[in-house]
């Protein structure tokens, strides 16, 4: 089974408006960590957020936000007023147990496309 | 700001060749990670490093190998490369236990021929 599922290849949003990534997790373990990274075209991996298990807020980051729903095991991202340099894929991550510094498992990414 | 780098940004090489992808962080930190990137797959993880001269299978180690002789640099060895390992590999660096987020190197699209 998968433990990060996005469900969405790909996205549509016009300029300014709010878009929402899907993401639903799987793990037994109490402890855990979700994140979300951006990839534009070049390449790079940026960090955009991060939510711990036993965080009691949703975090959020300038634009953007994470939707945590522990229950659910759902951790999408919102981005709030949507620019063109927000075209990217978007990829959500979980990393099991508490111990920081351990691998990332992947989801297999949203391709965003901001039109004007 | 922490810096990963990874030696090429693009590299072509033929089956069979023997393949070094290496990675430098300068950062200090005690993990560091090798991904490859596929359309559609995500990223999955090949192998992983915990400290010096010690290493860790990640979930497709199969046809990879790796060395970390220095705390900053980590290399991913394809000892004989195949069509079926052209992909994108990124690199990653971790403080061991304080880190929240992984740094990542800005990636070596490998082609083999």
């Amino acid at each position: 089974a998968q433990k990060i599922t996005q469900t969405q290849p790909g996205m549509f949003v016009q300029e300014k408006e709010a878009v929402t990534l899907d993401c639903t997790y799987d793990t037994s373990d109490p402890s855990y960590g979700l994140f979300w990274y951006k990839q534009p075209s070049s390449g790079e991996m940026i960090f955009l957020i991060y939510q711990g298990s036993y965080d009691q807020q949703n975090a959020t980051e300038g634009r953007y936000s994470l939707n945590f729903q522990k229950a659910r095991k759902s951790a999408n991202l919102v981005i709030s007023a949507s620019q063109l340099g927000d075209s990217a894929m978007y990829f959500c991550a979980m990393r099991e147990g508490g111990q920081a510094g351990t691998a990332l498992i992947f989801g297999k990414g949203t391709t965003l496309s901001v039109s004007s | 700001d922490v810096k990963v780098t990874q030696s090429s940004r693009y590299l072509v090489k033929r089956t069979g060749e023997k393949v070094f992808l290496e990675c430098v962080q300068d950062m200090d930190h005690e993990n560091m990670f090798w991904y490859r990137q596929d359309p559609g797959l995500g990223l999955r993880l090949i192998y992983f490093s915990y400290d010096v001269k010690m290493k860790e299978k990640g979930d497709i180690p199969e046809g990879y190998s790796v060395s970390r002789e220095k705390k900053e640099r980590f290399s991913l060895i394809l000892e004989s490369a195949s069509t079926n390992q052209t992909s994108m590999y990124l690199c990653a660096s971790i403080q061991f236990n304080t880190g929240s987020e992984q740094f990542f190197g800005p990636g070596t699209r490998l082609t083999v021929l």
